[in-house]
């Protein structure tokens, strides 16, 4: 069966600390990933999102960037963190076509 | 992209069904339409998907009516595990890019 594996669960950086969050998947190949974000109260917040291994798209310009360098591996980054960077990011996977999402279990990020 | 309409909170009570009714004007005709459940502090999670009329599991029942200008999820004797943020949304084969609108949070009491 397919995972996917979201880390670390819960994290807290200073202001201008660099960023990296990763997700992979387990049990597919070729999945589409995705990032999203969501302030807190607020839905979710398309991000980027990948359709194969260095092949990224963004939706939202931003101080953040995602790579692929693998297959099932995704991966967020920022070189240096806002207070707006804080909220709760998710990472998703789907196989292309009439496909629902499945969602990791997400990193709550608090930039201080 | 397609955008969908949903009330902001609803209230309810355990034993009771719910309805959550989502406006979609301008659905496309590849659009599937999706709905998911979040609790707090965790991941969406897929409920049910349809195209039109009716499609029903475990959990869910979903409308759609003929037009697909609209679809209401129905939860059929909520409990209290049934609060959440509910989702509406859709889902095609060409670039399955989720654009999440606010949801509708649902409250369910004793």
């Amino acid at each position: 069966s397919q995972t996917i594996h979201q880390w670390p669960a819960t994290l807290v950086q200073p202001v201008g600390s660099p960023l990296s969050l990763e997700c992979t998947v387990e049990g597919t190949s070729n999945p589409n990933l995705y990032w999203y974000r969501q302030a807190a109260g607020r839905g979710l917040q398309l991000l980027f999102y990948s359709v194969g291994i260095g092949q990224i798209s963004s939706e939202v310009p931003q101080n953040l960037s995602a790579s692929r360098p693998q297959d099932r591996q995704f991966i967020l980054s920022s070189k240096k963190l806002l207070l707006s960077d804080s909220g709760f990011y998710l990472c998703a996977w789907n196989r292309q076509g009439i496909y629902g999402y499945t969602f990791g279990s997400g990193t709550r990020l608090t930039v201080v | 992209l397609a955008k969908t309409t949903q009330p902001i909170s609803m209230d309810s009570y355990e034993g009771q069904e719910v309805n959550i009714t989502c406006s979609h004007n301008n659905i496309a005709t590849n659009d599937y339409i999706t709905w998911y459940q979040q609790f707090p502090s965790q991941g969406p999670r897929f409920i049910i998907q349809g195209y039109k009329t009716k499609v029903t599991n475990e959990v869910a029942s979903l409308f759609i009516p003929a037009d697909r200008k609209s679809s209401t999820l129905s939860l059929p004797r909520v409990s209290l595990s049934d609060t959440a943020v509910y989702y509406c949304l859709f889902l095609n084969n060409a670039g399955n890019m989720l654009t999440f609108g606010g949801g509708t949070r649902l409250m369910v009491k004793p």
